[in-house]
């Protein structure tokens, strides 16, 4: 049963536009969500993050929106680059464990130059 | 500035043969997981470790074995190789503060024949 949903598998965008890439969960004890980008040939690299206690985060040209009641969050990039394109993955954590992370299917995005 | 290492990049296995997935970290964390990805899907948890002597079961553990012996190392085993085995594995580190991202290695390909 997937608790993290990227139902988008693909994106595309042009060069200098905004790219919003969106995530849905559905375990309502998740309370640290993540951004991971991944290149071909290797791990996903860490993006930015937030809290549940925020409804917003920004770290650049990139901005995570969390939408509780909706249970909803959203990557946003601005201005989009051809070096964004990648697969980039939601992750959530209700920090049990060792504060586990459960992870979406992810999103392709490709940037056209 | 290695991070998390990961051996071998690639592997081929036969269907019943065994084999140890190294993954070394040298940021002294005491949080370390491994998991699989399918093409497709999202990262899914096969094993997670607390701290030296501590492990525990993800989301899909069976036909895996792990051992934590050091801070640093975090081995998975496959005893039995099946064709459903087949996909790329990560290992990944975090420190045990809330709100903390993970940390990946560039994975190992393993597929069974």
């Amino acid at each position: 049963d997937q608790q993290v949903k990227q139902n988008s598998p693909s994106l595309s965008v042009q060069e200098g536009r905004i790219s919003i890439l969106n995530c849905d969960y559905t375990n309502s004890m998740f309370d640290y969500f993540l951004w991971y980008k991944k290149y071909p040939a290797e791990g996903p690299t860490f993006l930015i993050s937030i809290s549940s206690i925020k409804d917003k985060n920004e770290d650049g040209r990139f901005t995570v929106f969390l939408n509780k009641s909706a249970k909803h969050l959203s990557l946003h990039i601005v201005p989009s680059q051809p070096g964004d394109s990648a697969v980039y993955f939601c992750a959530a954590s209700d920090q049990t464990g060792a504060n586990n992370l459960f992870f979406g299917t992810g999103t392709r995005l490709t940037v056209i130059p | 500035n290695a991070g998390v290492t990961q051996t071998p990049k690639f592997r081929i296995l036969k269907i019943g043969q065994s084999m140890t997935l190294q993954c070394a970290q040298d940021m002294n964390h005491n949080y370390m997981y491994w998991y699989r990805q399918d093409p497709g899907m999202g990262l899914k948890l096969i094993y997670y470790s607390v701290g030296a002597g501590i492990t525990d079961k993800g989301e899909v553990p069976n036909g895996y074995n792990v051992s934590r012996s050091t801070t640093e190392d975090f081995p998975l085993r496959l005893e039995l190789a099946a064709p459903s085995q087949t996909s790329v594995y990560f290992c990944a580190s975090s420190s045990t503060y809330s709100n903390q991202p993970q940390h990946f290695g560039d994975g190992t390909r393993l597929s069974i024949l």
